[in-house]
């Protein structure tokens, strides 16, 4: 199975800063990548598919990008409620792996 | 506009099932497959499977095979997932989500409490 590696862990930043999430697939999987965004206490919600398609109503500061085997997260500017864990997920095959997941603080 | 509620929280004992609902109402159930996602207290996303919404084709995750089933019902826009062989190690947050690729939209999670 193709194992999903996100960096880091864990990352603390200041708002304003730009803050980039890296998620590195064991083989290639062209651009079959989402990246979620789950607040404490909240349901996941889609912010990215296909590796960098902005999924609609999502603020325009959150970019993808990436294929192959490494992506991106970047929040351009980090707000105070984009304090999250951020997941990326393989979809093209199965199993349709996560990444352990990035929690973001400020 | 897109919904997908699911069924209430359970507390099961070592060894029994759960089947967890998820209506939807809002789009075409037939034009979508429901992912199945759940997460440990504390812990991460875990993806348990997927099913179509239009032939009933599915995919487990390996850790589950033999365990779990998921079923649709296309007269009422309804999967259904049940996991059986609970042990404490079942614990979870689900959640079904619209989507065999990503999930676009997402349920609001069933507690399933697996405790003696």
């Amino acid at each position: 199975d193709i194992q999903m590696t996100q960096s880091p862990s864990s990352l603390s930043a200041s708002v304003g800063d730009r803050v980039t999430i890296t998620c590195r697939a064991s083989q290639g999987i062209s651009n079959y990548l989402a990246w979620y965004q789950q607040k404490p206490g909240k349901v996941p919600k889609l912010l990215i598919y296909t590796a960098s398609t902005l999924q609609s109503g999502v603020p325009s500061r959150f970019s993808g990008s990436g294929s192959g085997t490494d992506f991106t997260l970047t929040i351009s500017s980090l707000q105070p409620e984009d304090v999250a864990t951020y997941y990326c997920q393989k979809y093209n095959s199965v199993p349709k792996t996560f990444g352990q997941g990035t929690k973001v603080e400020i | 506009q897109i919904q997908l509620v699911q069924s209430g929280a359970e507390v099961k004992k070592p060894g029994a099932s759960v089947k967890v609902s998820c209506k939807t109402s809002g789009y075409t159930f037939s034009n979508y497959g429901i992912t199945w996602v759940r997460q440990a207290p504390g812990q991460g996303l875990e993806w348990m499977g997927w099913i179509s919404g239009n032939n009933g084709n599915r995919n487990y995750a390996q850790k589950l095979q033999g365990r779990v089933t998921m079923t649709t019902d296309t007269s009422t826009s309804t999967a259904y997932m049940e996991l059986r062989s609970l042990t404490s190690d079942d614990t979870a947050v689900y959640y079904c989500a619209r989507g065999g690729g990503y999930a676009d939209y997402w349920g609001q999670g069933a507690l399933v409490t697996v405790s003696s």
